[in-house]
């Protein structure tokens, strides 16, 4: 069975800072690994997704993403946040048949 | 492309009242759906998914129920709401779990 991990409930940042929203999955399968942004009120928004190949996978609005199969992590990372970048995040795995996992999401507010 | 679409986007239903909340995607075949729920703190809660017409499979035992009459429609139903089916919910669909396709959700509060 699959699980997912977000380290952090909330992350408060300044703007202009960088910063690295934590995730790590669990799997006895080869997984699918992505990252989803959710604006108040709204759906998820599909930021990156890993699905094999170059370990670093870069997504929309300047974000990118490192798989790390040793250690079975898939943090996310900006290195200079927005105003716009406050949402809240989620990690999410897929095992390429129905099931799909989430993380319980990580707040990221940014401090002007 | 492929599209998603749910509505209504928000609803206020009393205590007891029936419910039902629609789901269509457009553009893709025999897609994999889903029902989730979200509530403050507790991420997304999988309710039901469903791999092809009246294919439904349960996560989560509740006062809730799931129908899939078309390929391509999924409806999120109850007969009796209670207060503790106030959250926001959301379909989604997935072409073999390689990335899920979300909806804009629905804000349901029972009152």
């Amino acid at each position: 069975a699959q699980s997912v991990t977000q380290l952090d409930s909330q992350v408060p940042v300044f703007e202009e800072a960088p910063v690295e929203l934590r995730c790590n999955y669990s799997s006895s399968v080869s997984v699918y690994l992505f990252w989803y942004v959710q604006y108040p009120n709204q759906g998820l928004q599909l930021l990156l997704k890993y699905l094999s190949g170059s370990t670093l996978v870069k997504g929309i609005n300047g974000f990118e993403a490192e798989f790390n199969k040793s250690q079975t992590s898939f943090h996310l990372r900006k290195p200079s946040v927005h105003i716009s970048d406050t949402a809240e995040y989620f990690c999410g795995s897929g095992a390429g048949s129905y099931q799909l996992t989430f993380g319980k999401g990580t707040k990221l507010s940014v401090i002007p | 492309s492929q599209t998603i679409h749910q509505w209504p986007a928000t609803l206020v239903q009393p205590v007891g009242s029936p419910l039902s909340l629609e789901c269509t995607v457009e553009g893709t075949s025999n897609p994999n759906l889903y029902w989730y729920r979200q509530a403050a703190g507790r991420g997304l809660q999988l309710l039901f998914y469903s791999v092809g017409i009246g294919q439904i499979s349960s996560e989560v035992p509740q006062n809730l129920s799931a129908s899939r009459p078309q390929d391509r429609q999924f409806i999120l139903s109850s007969k009796k709401l209670l207060l503790s089916d106030s959250g926001f919910y959301l379909c989604a669909w997935s072409d073999r779990a390689t990335e899920a396709f979300f909806g804009q959700g629905t804000r349901l509060t029972v009152v």
